[in-house]
């Protein structure tokens, strides 16, 4: 079955530098990567996602990254504030009508003033 | 739309008793899918459901623990006898195929 590993578990970056968050998966039929954030005491919530499709998407800020031959993907977030200390997780997923969802271990991501 | 619902929100339970959690998908969303969270394990897969049918429960840790979804609008997770490791906090979560996964705000459990 899939296996999502992803690095670092935890990362502490300069309020306005960058950070970068790298999933690698297993199943080589997965085809639909979603990030969320998980703030405390909250559910995780959807913040980009990319198919297989496309090798880069971008929102504002954040931008995911997918390289499928070396089977990883990552999650970039430019000028970092406070509000983006969270755990993130990525996920892959077959996207087809049963297909399940496996998600990574998480990142805790601390912004530092 | 509601999003996904779930009860009860928060629970402590004595250990042995039987617990319940309930899950309302979101409308029109065929795939249901329970996750357990812990600071040790992350977020688990316990089970999934496609059209109320359940497809993979390779997640469900023992035999304690059971799923069933009798119709499209409703699931239920049940753990008997509860013991102290299963505290945790369990998420629903639905979607449709190709879409985005939908998470319920949880149900913290305490097993004392």
């Amino acid at each position: 079955g899939e296996n999502v590993e992803q690095h670092p578990s935890t990362l502490s970056v300069q309020e306005g530098d960058s950070a970068v968050i790298k999933c690698t998966y297993s199943d080589s039929a997965s085809n639909y990567f979603p990030w969320y954030k998980q703030e405390l005491g909250k559910r995780p919530q959807l913040i980009i996602d990319i198919r297989s499709n496309v090798g880069e998407k971008k929102d504002q800020r954040i931008a995911v990254t997918l390289n499928k031959t070396a089977k990883h993907f990552s999650l970039h977030i430019t000028e970092t504030q406070p509000e983006d200390s969270a755990v993130y997780f990525c996920a892959a997923s077959t996207h087809s009508s049963a297909s399940k969802i496996i998600f990574g271990s998480g990142t805790r991501l601390s912004i530092r003033p | 739309d509601a999003g996904v619902i779930q009860s009860p929100r928060h629970e402590v339970t004595e250990m042995g008793q039987e617990v319940t959690l309930r899950c309302k998908p979101i409308s029109g969303h065929n795939s249901l899918f329970w996750y357990r969270q812990t600071m040790m394990r992350g977020l688990e897969l316990l089970i999934y459901f496609n059209n109320n049918v359940p497809i993979d429960d390779s997640g469900m840790p023992e035999d304690r623990f059971s799923a069933k979804m009798p119709n499209a609008s409703f699931s239920t997770l049940k753990i008997q006898p509860s013991e102290p490791r299963d505290s945790a906090v369990y998420f629903c979560a639905s979607h449709t195929s190709g879409n985005t996964i939908y998470f319920g705000e949880g149900s913290w459990l305490t097993v004392v």
